[in-house]
């Protein structure tokens, strides 16, 4: 069985501090597909970034970045001068190599960047 | 490009009546998803088609809910004899055939049972 959890129903901060989201995944595939979706009001799922289990190499893109310790089973994303733009829910997803093509999603973390 | 669309945006429909969802990929993709998301939730998956075929249909909750997928392309979520629990919003994605790629998500449909 696959399983995503995001420990942080909800984050608070105010503009420019930096935030880091949490997500920890399990799974008994060797190969497997990690990624975060923002989901900002309006309500359609965005795709931010897709990492594959062999790939533990951090990203980063501009004011976003990843962290994959596959030690830990963690792949956090850190959002460095947050803007009030950056206010959405975001999910972490697996893909497996043994169940099918499906996602797996954590139930999401929403992120209030306020003035 | 254009990118997953869906319709209708909205449907409110009375518990027992049959709805129909409208998913339309992104040109080329040959995989298509279906998931479910109720209030304040993550995603449930529903179905996965590869082509016009549906190699899992794992979370399809009930007997009622059927999919199908034609010419590669269009995709229909049928619930049948709707009731209050399937109150959601649809959303479908698409990706490429090769495995691992990131699925790209309409806007979903907004169902509300009555």
């Amino acid at each position: 069985a696959q399983k995503v959890t995001q420990a942080q129903t909800e984050i608070s901060v105010v503009e420019k501090e930096d935030v880091t989201l949490d997500c920890v995944y399990e799974t008994r595939d060797t190969t497997y597909y990690l990624f975060w979706y923002k989901q900002p009001p309006s309500g359609e799922l965005v795709f931010l970034i897709r990492r594959n289990s062999f790939d533990e190499q951090n990203e980063i893109s501009g004011r976003y970045s990843w962290n994959f310790q596959k030690s830990t089973s963690s792949f956090n994303f850190t959002i460095t001068a947050s803007q009030v733009v950056d206010s959405a829910v975001y999910f972490c997803a697996l893909r497996g190599t043994g169940g099918g093509n499906k996602l797996t999603f954590g139930t999401g973390t929403q992120l209030k960047v306020e003035l | 490009g254009a990118g997953v669309s869906q319709s209708p945006s909205n449907k409110v429909t009375e518990k027992g009546k049959d709805v129909e969802l409208r998913c339309d990929p992104i040109s080329g993709h040959t995989a298509l998803y279906w998931y479910r998301q109720r209030l304040g939730q993550g995603l449930e998956f529903l179905i996965y088609f590869q082509g016009n075929s549906a190699p899992d249909k794992s979370g399809l909750p009930s007997d009622r809910f059927s999919a199908e997928r034609t010419g590669e392309s269009v995709s229909t979520l049928t619930i049948q004899r709707t009731q209050q629990e399937d109150s959601a919003v649809y959303l479908c994605a698409s990706s490429l055939a090769t495995s691992g790629r990131a699925q790209y998500f309409g806007p979903g449909t907004r169902l509300l049972v009555l």
